[in-house]
């Protein structure tokens, strides 16, 4: 079946500007997650999804960082008045649960990421 | 706090040497969960493996192999004969089990590159 895909897959956009990146997970899955890969750093945990709801928002590097789920299923990471170190490349998974006991069910799976650069 | 180390960022091989992937972690929590995943050149990650810090049990899936050793904190992946396929960046996480599956932490990752 259809994977994690995000859009766009690059994104230039100029100091200041606002930039909208979109993730729509696996069909069914009701758990959604947003990470930042800058360059030659690993992950860096953003935010997570339960159904529409994000219970803990404090890992957005700022508040410039908002995110939203609609629907149980698209999300979308909002950067306003973007800044030159906010270039990275953007993940974003799902997992069909959110249980705090591991399992298979709540296993992320990747998208392929958009890499955004601000000028 | 949480961290974890990948203290070598590139390695290079020749295509069917074996090859040792070190990861290094810090928790205070008693419970958690040490995962690896691979990053190919496509971007997506795949996950690898995910293990319990109760499960000292050494992990074998065909050419991969996990090493988890509490007493040094380390969660080593060895892949046996390599293969040019295998080049990608491998990231170490950790997860503490208060709050998993909200709040991975990565290492920074080591990039591998297997030469035919």
């Amino acid at each position: 079946g259809a994977g994690v895909s995000q859009s766009p897959s690059n994104k230039v956009t100029e100091k200041g500007k606002d930039v909208e990146l979109r993730c729509d997970p696996i069909s069914g899955h009701t758990a959604l997650y947003w990470y930042r890969q800058s360059l030659g750093q690993g992950l860096e945990f953003l935010i997570y999804f339960q159904g529409n709801s994000a219970p803990d928002k404090s890992g957005l590097p700022s508040d410039r960082f908002s995110a939203e789920r609609t629907g149980g299923s698209v999300s979308t990471l909002t950067i306003q008045r973007t800044q030159q170190e906010d270039s990275a490349v953007y993940l974003c998974a799902s997992s069909l649960t959110w249980d705090r006991v591991p399992s298979s069910y709540n296993e992320q799976f990747f998208g392929p990421g958009t890499r955004l650069t601000v000028l | 706090a949480q961290k974890v180390t990948q203290a070598q960022t590139e390695i290079s091989v020749v295509e069917k040497e074996d090859v040792t992937l070190d990861c290094v972690y810090e928790t205070r929590d008693t419970t958690y969960y040490l995962f690896w995943y691979k990053q190919p050149p496509s971007g997506e990650l795949v996950f690898l493996i995910r293990r319990n810090s109760f499960d000292e049990q050494n992990e074998i899936s065909g050419r991969y192999s996990w090493n988890f050793q509490k007493s040094t904190s380390s969660f080593n992946f060895t892949i046996t004969a390599s293969q040019v396929v295998d080049s990608a960046v491998y990231f170490c996480a950790l997860s503490e089990a208060w709050n998993y599956g909200q709040n991975f932490v990565f290492g920074p990752g080591t990039r591998l590159s297997v030469l035919p």
